[in-house]
């Protein structure tokens, strides 16, 4: 079965960094698109970055472009985001997301906090 | 950026209750739209692509309908396992976009 399991999470300070990583399971993670999505305490869902199957193309909601960069490695099977210039409004539950059809979110990890603080 | 709202923000229903969710693009997105259904600690799950094809192993009691800027999600008898905050999203373009979501509570 399809599994993700997100690792990296904790506490930074404003202005620091954190690389997030994501090792995929059970599926062919190089025919996939991915995603991360994150969501702050109490708050809803924002789609953060997408990174094509083959990682050929990436695009990123505005308030982290220039400071988050999503990769991926389909040789270990692994999505990372690099996010740098951490502030306070990036703290959140970040989910590394697979992208069943174009644009929807089909199988989610469990998640991982980030706080910046 | 195309802009999702959700209406209502939150409610209290029955079991048994039908419920109806809306939602409203801020531009046409024909039927790229989808709704996912997340209780609390607990990642989304997805419910409904393509604004009414339901995901496999989603209850028939859950049926999505609109075409364009307005979606309905439609829970025929809600179901104690049904409470939880349910959210719309676009899938038409980037950035992608989620409605501010509906929070389903029991009366």
């Amino acid at each position: 079965q399809v599994q993700l399991v997100e690792s990296g999470g904790g506490v930074v300070q404003p202005g620091g960094s954190l690389r997030l990583s994501c090792a995929a399971s059970g599926f062919t993670f190089n025919h996939y698109a991915m995603h991360w999505v994150r969501q702050a305490p109490g708050k809803g869902l924002e789609w953060v970055a997408f990174i094509r199957s083959d990682g050929s193309n990436t695009d990123y909601v505005d308030a982290v472009k220039g400071r988050f960069s999503i990769s991926r490695d389909n040789s270990k099977n692994t999505l990372s985001l690099q996010m740098n210039s951490l502030r306070a409004e990036d703290t959140a539950v970040y989910y590394c997301v697979q992208d069943s059809a174009p644009g929807y979110f089909d199988y989610w990890g469990q998640g991982t906090l980030v706080t910046v603080s | 950026d195309i802009q999702m709202t959700q209406s209502p923000s939150s409610m209290s229903a029955s079991v048994g209750d039908r419920v109806i969710i809306t939602c409203q693009a801020s531009q046409g997105i024909n039927n790229w739209l989808a709704w996912y259904q997340q209780k609390p600690g607990k990642a989304p799950k997805l419910m409904i692509y393509a604004a009414s094809i339901l995901q496999s192993g989603v209850p028939s009691r859950f049926s999505g309908s609109g075409s364009g800027t307005d979606f309905t999600l439609t829970i025929s008898s809600l179901q104690p396992e049904d409470f939880a905050t349910y959210y719309c999203q676009q899938a038409t373009s980037f950035p992608l976009t989620f409605g501010g979501g509906t929070k389903v509570e029991i009366k």
